[in-house]
């Protein structure tokens, strides 16, 4: 069954501070990782995508690493900002035929920045 | 450049009557994804649309639930005889095509309350 798995649940930490979540995923055939940003009450939105061959990306402040032999990911925030408050939700996606929609979600972690 | 556009934002129902969830994917997009997220749950795949077609439902309910993408207007997910067990947040979703690794763009949601 496949599966993902966000730790921590939920961190707290101050502005200005890094911090970095993590994600285990069993899904198989793997085909691509995906990190969203979800504020309470919204929509997610997309931070990065990597697929097999990448093993870092970034978007400004977020920096996603995959390491597919231990099927492990982390999103590194940098110097958070209180915006960054939100829930990281870990998405993966199962290689089906070369469909796109196959995703399975995390429960994600509940970040929240205290000034 | 409007984004992916649900309504309505939010819903009360009765149990015994019937929700109807809008979803206008954005511009250029003929692809819609429905996804359903419980009380402190991950998302869940539901169904996936393309223009007047279904393509894949298997994550839909196959009692009370469906859904429509016509040709003209928007995507529609509709729950007959709602139960308290249907109240949760509906994500419409689209993309450009239907290719991996491809974004897919999140709307803000429609949350369901059948009370």
């Amino acid at each position: 069954k496949n599966q993902v798995e966000q730790s921590p649940q939920s961190l707290i930490i101050l502005e200005g501070k890094n911090c970095t979540l993590q994600c285990n995923y069993t899904v198989s055939p793997f085909s691509n990782l995906r990190w969203y940003k979800q504020d309470t009450g919204r929509g997610p939105v997309s931070l990065t995508i990597m697929t097999f061959s990448e093993n870092t990306k970034s978007n400004g402040r977020y920096t996603a690493t995959l390491d597919a032999d231990t099927k492990q990911s982390s999103l590194h925030i940098t110097a958070s900002q209180l915006s960054d408050s939100a829930s990281y939700i870990c998405v993966v996606s199962a290689d089906s035929g070369g469909s796109n929609y196959k995703l399975t979600f995390g429960k994600g972690t509940l970040l929240t920045v205290n000034p | 450049n409007a984004g992916v556009m649900q309504n309505p934002r939010h819903l009360v129902r009765r149990r015994g009557q019937e929700a109807r969830l809008r979803c206008s994917p954005m511009k250029g997009h003929s692809h819609v994804y429905w996804y359903r997220q419980l009380p402190e749950e991950g998302l869940k795949f539901m169904v996936y649309l393309q223009k007047e077609n279904i393509i894949d439902e298997s994550g839909m309910p196959k009692e009370r639930f469906s859904a429509e993408f016509p040709k003209e207007g928007p995507s529609i997910l509709r729950i007959q005889q709602v139960v308290r067990g249907d109240s949760a947040a509906y994500f419409c979703a689209s993309s450009q095509t239907g290719t991996e690794g491809n974004t897919i763009y999140f709307g803000e949601g429609s949350w369901l309350t059948v009370v």
